[in-house]
């Protein structure tokens, strides 16, 4: 079926520390993918998306390459910052549906 | 920046009561969408509008919740009567259309439905 598997959190951290939230997914066809983040009591902002094979998605020091070989879509930054602190949601869309399929979503809080 | 309206943000509502939600996509924005949101959890689809049409609402409990988008603009979510497990947030998203599935979705901040 369509899925989405993402680590589960939480996951604490310290300002500066190196993150990595891994994410796979099954899918049908060739999907979009995407990172969402969620700030406490918002909605869901657009972090960063890549629509085809080794393409990498960047924004605000995130980064994730679409790797089709391992069906990932992992998470990354180098330095974390304590407003970092949010829900990280992956997703993919595409191969046939536009609906967005949603992992669990992974906690992250970053102390000072 | 255009943004996704919802009304209202919270709710609190007791068990078989109606309660209703309201959502202003982007303005040109042809595709709606209503999620609904568990705490803890992903987002899942419930319905899916093309400009005035449903293209998806095969996730949508039929019996008691319906969705309408009457002019192809706005939309509101039903729920009659409501049940302690419908207590979740509810995402309204859009995006310019519906095709290559790149469009990426843009989400208002959500309603949070409490049932009593």
């Amino acid at each position: 079926g369509n899925s989405v598997t993402q680590m589960e959190g939480p996951v604490t951290l310290s300002e500066e520390a190196f993150l990595t939230i891994n994410c796979t997914y099954t899918a049908t066809g060739y999907p979009s993918l995407f990172w969402y983040v969620q700030y406490p009591g918002e909605g869901l902002q657009l972090l960063l998306k890549a629509t085809k094979a080794d393409d990498k998605g960047s924004n605000k020091g995130f980064e994730a390459t679409y790797r089709k070989e391992t069906t990932s879509f992992h998470l990354e930054k180098g330095s974390v910052q304590v407003s970092d602190s949010a829900v990280y949601f992956c997703a993919r869309s595409g191969g046939g549906s536009e609906k967005l399929v949603f992992g669990k979503g992974t906690k992250l809080t970053v102390n000072p | 920046e255009a943004e996704v309206a919802q009304s209202p943000r919270y709710k609190i509502t007791e068990k078989s009561q109606a309660v209703a939600f309201w959502c202003d996509p982007i303005s040109g924005h042809a595709t709606l969408y209503w999620y609904r949101q568990i705490l803890g959890q992903g987002p899942e689809l419930l319905v899916q509008f093309q400009d005035e049409s449903v293209v998806d609402d095969s996730q949508l409990p039929k019996d008691r919740f319906s969705a309408e988008r009457l002019k192809g603009v706005d939309s509101t979510l039903k729920i009659q009567p409501a049940e302690l497990g419908d207590s979740a947030m509810y995402l309204c998203a859009s995006s310019l259309a519906a095709g290559t599935g790149s469009y990426e979705q843009y989400f208002g901040p959500g309603t949070r439905l409490t049932v009593t």
